[in-house]
C-alpha cells in the first residue's frame, strides 16, 4: 500500500477563520512533508518532518503551523490566511532513512484551498 | 545554483510520437534525479529515477537519459498514448538535503 490520504479534499475559509489539513500514511514512513502547489507551477516545499520533528520549515509565515502528533499522521494548521494562500496543499511521504533521504516521496491527492 | 531548468513549458504530440522533456542543472551535488506525473486534481507520482552512475533508465515506455558532463538528463516517452496527457516534472536531489527541487513542469497533450 503506498497510499497517502488527505483530508478534507476541499477547503473554503474565510480569512478570520481557523481550520486544519489533515493526513495520514500506513507505510511506516518517517519523514513527511508539506507543499504548497499554485496552477501551473512546481510544488514548494513548506516543511519536512523527519522522525516526528520538524526538520525544516523553509520560512513559512506564522499562520501556518505544522504539527505531527505520531509518526502517521501529519497536521497543518490553518489561521488568518490570505487569499494568496489559495492553493492545493500537498502532504508527502518517504521512508526518510537518515542520512539519506533520496527515497521515492509518495504524495497524496492534495487539498484544493480557497481563501476569501 | 539550486535550480533545475526543465523545457519546454508545454508540448504537443500526436498519438505514438515520442514526446521529449529536457532538464538542466548547474549543483554537481545532485545525485538522484526522480520525474514525476501529475494529472489535473492530483498529486504527482513518481514515474522514473536515475542516478548519475548510469547513462539511460529504462521503465516500460518512459526512458530517462542522462548526460552527466553536460548536466542534462531527458525524458523520453515512447508510443504515446492520450493518457499520458499530464503535467511532468524533473527533480534534482543530494544526500543529506531532505528535499526536491522541482523544474517549472511541463505541459504534455497527446492528441489522438
Amino acid at each position: 500500500d503506498t497510499e497517502v490520504t488527505q483530508t478534507p479534499k476541499h477547503l473554503v475559509m474565510g480569512m478570520t477563520n481557523k481550520k486544519s489539513l489533515k493526513c495520514e500514511q500506513h507505510m511506516g514512513h518517517r519523514a513527511m512533508y508539506w507543499y504548497k502547489q499554485k496552477a501551473k507551477k512546481p510544488p514548494e516545499l513548506m516543511f519536512v518532518y523527519s522522525y516526528e520533528k520538524l526538520s525544516i520549515n523553509e520560512s513559512v509565515p506564522s499562520r501556518f503551523s505544522p504539527e505531527c502528533p505520531n509518526s502517521s499522521l501529519l497536521n497543518l494548521h490553518l489561521h488568518a490566511l490570505q487569499p494568496e494562500d489559495s492553493a492545493l496543499y500537498l502532504c508527502a511521504s518517504s521512508q526518510g532513512v537518515a542520512p539519506d533521504f533520496r527515497e521515492t516521496q509518495y504524495f497524496g491527492p492534495g487539498t484544493r484551498l480557497l481563501v476569501l | 545554483q539550486q535550480q533545475v531548468k526543465q523545457s519546454p513549458q508545454s508540448l504537443i504530440v500526436q498519438k505514438g510520437g515520442i514526446p521529449i522533456i529536457n532538464c538542466a542543472y548547474e549543483n554537481t551535488a545532485f545525485d538522484y534525479f526522480p520525474w514525476y506525473q501529475q494529472f489535473p486534481g492530483k498529486g504527482p507520482a513518481l514515474l522514473i529515477a536515475i542516478r548519475p552512475d548510469v547513462s539511460e533508465k529504462k521503465e516500460g515506455r518512459f526512458t530517462i537519459s542522462f548526460n552527466k558532463s553536460a548536466k542534462q538528463f531527458s525524458l523520453h516517452i515512447m508510443d504515446s498514448q492520450p493518457g499520458d496527457s499530464a503535467t511532468y516534472f524533473c527533480a534534482a536531489s543530494m544526500a543529506g538535503a531532505q528535499k526536491l527541487v522541482f523544474g517549472q513542469g511541463t505541459r504534455l497533450t497527446i492528441n489522438p
